[in-house]
């Protein structure tokens, strides 16, 4: 990965449960993101926190992120076994056109019913 | 809500061959980004158009080429092509630098 890697690189949880991937990442950002990719689907976004949040909640995702570490985590609260999936972080260092998205190696996690 | 188009899904080609991808961004962004993601790999970022230019290349070989069009379509031209190239390759489309969405991917293999 040129940017961020991702820890675990596997999880396996129950449903019902609470799933957490980190992200770290490598240059200044201004913002990161989480992506959601179904096995050998297209990327799906999840939710975007600039440099200047701290913590940010949508529904049953949490993401913090603390720039001083250069790290990010994903909370997933009570997890399904529709949340199986790869999760990527990926990272905007320009925000302006053309910036490109630096992904993460993902974290592979698998919710058992 | 109109989505990425990219087409084709599924491409099977041999060493050597060309192929040529295409993509459809959303209508109305200005923005196309290609990324290449290998079997277990995370994406990988390849090139970007803004209004018709390029704005910023990553990884992508010299064997690799690509436009995007008056009609904010872009494609991806790739030749001499060798089994490493085998993976998916994702458009994703913008307005501004915005949010980027991603399309379903192309499923490239070289045997």
């Amino acid at each position: 990965s040129q940017q961020g890697e991702e820890d675990p690189q596997a999880l396996s949880i129950q449903e019902g449960e609470n799933a957490t991937m980190n992200c770290s990442y490598k240059t200044s950002i201004n913002n990161l993101q989480w992506y959601r990719q179904n096995s050998g689907r297209g990327l799906v976004h999840l939710i975007l926190i600039r440099s200047n949040e701290r913590e940010k909640h949508s529904g049953r995702l949490r993401v913090t992120l603390d720039t001083s570490k250069k790290s990010s985590s994903l909370l997933i609260t009570a997890s399904r076994a529709a949340d199986t999936a790869s999760y990527f972080c990926a990272t905007d260092d320009r925000g302006n056109q053309g910036g490109k998205l630096i992904f993460g190696q993902g974290t592979e996690l698998s919710v058992k019913p | 809500a109109a989505g990425v188009i990219q087409s084709p899904r599924h491409l099977i080609k041999e060493k050597r061959e060309t192929a040529t991808l295409k993509c459809y961004p959303i209508p109305r962004h200005d923005t196309v980004y290609w990324y290449q993601q290998g079997p277990g790999q995370d994406p990988q970022f390849l090139i970007s158009f803004y209004e018709k230019m390029q704005s910023d290349k990553g990884s992508i070989p010299d064997r690799f080429s690509a436009q995007q069009f008056s009609d904010y379509h872009s494609e991806l031209n790739m030749s001499s092509l060798e089994l490493g190239d085998s993976a998916l390759y994702f458009c994703a489309s913008s307005f501004a630098g915005g949010l980027r969405y991603f399309g379903p991917g192309t499923r490239l293999t070289v045997t």
